[in-house]
């Protein structure tokens, strides 16, 4: 159980177009989801809290009219890469936690590329 | 501010080897600490979760132990595999938070 899928896996772009990426819940429901982006042989760093029905929460730093994230049901939420530029290629992978867990299940990723 | 720090970065090792990884973290107040698998180009596999209560936990090869007053988890594998290479992470949960961190990538030679 707690399986999380995310879509594309890997997405090529040209420079000033938007990108979205789904995190779906498959076999639960996720008020809360959280996005990371990892850079080469770096760690993961989070971007943002995504909440179901209200605004994400975004870490220090992070862009929110850049990244925009949207949390419209239980088991889906999306983070749209607008207008993208070669320095937001990167590795981003979402997470959730189901209700009563402790743990998180993180989804495969997704690479970024903006050419 | 939560810093979670993995040692070493890197370590290659041959078959057969038993192996530690170290993982500290600068605030005790956690909920919990998770020890993931990463392969290149892949998201993260959950290995170990170890509640904020507990001492340690096992499963198969590995055995992963916290000790939070000292701020320090490690990582235990057994008779290491080259199926085993990978990069390890751990992070620790903290106001609905986990903060990784900075890995270490194993190599497992033949």
């Amino acid at each position: 159980g707690a399986v999380v899928s995310q879509h594309p896996s890997w997405v090529i772009c040209k420079s000033g177009t938007s990108v979205k990426i789904e995190c779906r819940s498959l076999d639960f429901q996720a008020t809360t989801m959280f996005w990371y982006r990892q850079f080469p042989k770096q760690s993961l760093m989070l971007m943002a809290t995504s909440n179901e029905g209200s605004k994400a929460t975004y870490e220090q730093g992070v862009e929110k009219d850049k990244f925009l994230i949207n949390h419209a049901s239980l088991t889906l939420s999306t983070l749209t890469v607008t207008s993208a530029h070669p320095e937001d290629s990167s590795f981003y992978i979402c997470s959730a936690r189901r209700t009563g867990a402790a743990g998180y299940t993180f989804g495969s990723g997704t690479r970024l590329t903006v050419v | 501010k939560q810093e979670v720090t993995q040692i070493p970065a890197a370590l290659s090792v041959p078959e057969g080897e038993n192996l530690v990884l170290n993982c500290s973290f600068t605030d005790s107040a956690i909920y919990n600490l998770q020890w993931f698998r990463q392969d290149p180009g892949k998201g993260l596999t959950s290995l170990l979760l170890i509640q904020s209560s507990q001492r340690e936990q096992t499963s198969g090869r590995l055995n992963a132990s916290l000790d939070k007053s000292s701020g320090r988890s490690t990582l235990y594998i057994a008779a290491s595999q080259p199926g085993d290479s990978a990069t390890y992470l751990c992070a620790v949960s903290s106001f609905q938070k986990l903060v990784f961190g900075t890995g270490t990538r194993l190599l497992v030679s033949p």
